[in-house]
């Protein structure tokens, strides 16, 4: 597509409930970024995809979150068990060349737990 | 700890006012640095980049940035802002395949 899509726009979820992000990246881009941004905060990065290896997920927060992108293209960020304090919007980006030509930012998720 | 630094983080100005919005960084060696920008409602965008060459980088919409090496700093520039400018500015350095960002400037400009 002409842009990175990511879905759901919203996701309301109950404290404890597991919940699903999904990331399609622009067509051809090898690498793959999730960022989480809290109010008021800059993003702050989770983890990185190149085509399908996951290189660096050193900013994930704690074991309940994981990220896959199997075929090296559409990436999805899974949250276990959330918790009130994994309310943020989650950002993917992606990028031809990493990052030489600029990273392209999808909308985001906004996740609230309730 | 490696960082990025936005040093304002609400700027208020008038239509037609100078801009300056400081950005410094503590990463040693060689960085890309970049300026984001978030329209209120809209994600993302890159206003500039800079990675080699020429320390004066000019962006979209009138946006600069000048990269003086010596204070780690990359400051976004605008000689004269528009009402249009409002929105949420972010300094990010690429390093290590990722982009760190600092914690943003929200502007704002009175008609």
């Amino acid at each position: 597509g002409a842009g990175v899509s990511q879905s759901p726009r919203y996701k309301v979820a109950k404290r404890g409930q597991d919940v699903a992000l999904r990331c399609d990246p622009i067509s051809g881009h090898v690498s793959l970024f999730w960022y989480q941004q809290a109010l008021g905060q800059g993003p702050e990065f989770l983890t990185y995809f190149q085509n399908e290896a996951q290189l660096d997920k050193s900013g994930l927060p704690s074991d309940r979150f994981f990220a896959e992108r199997p075929e090296g293209s559409v990436s999805t960020l899974k949250i276990q068990r959330t918790q009130q304090e994994d309310s943020a919007v989650y950002l993917c980006a992606s990028s031809s060349d990493r990052g030489l030509g600029g990273y392209t930012f999808g909308s985001g998720t906004r996740l609230t737990v309730v | 700890a490696q960082s990025v630094s936005q040093h304002n983080h609400h700027v208020i100005l008038s239509e037609a006012a100078s801009l300056e919005l400081g950005c410094n960084y503590s990463y040693g060696g060689t960085v890309n640095l970049f300026w984001y920008v978030q329209y209120p409602g809209q994600h993302l965008q890159l206003l500039l980049k800079y990675f080699s060459g020429d320390p004066l980088v000019k962006g979209i919409k009138g946006f600069e940035a000048e990269f003086i090496k010596s204070k780690f700093s990359f400051n976004l520039r605008k000689p004269s802002v528009q009402w249009s400018d409002t929105a949420e500015y972010f300094c990010a350095v690429e390093r290590d395949d990722k982009i760190i960002f600092g914690k943003g400037t929200r502007l704002h400009i009175l008609p």
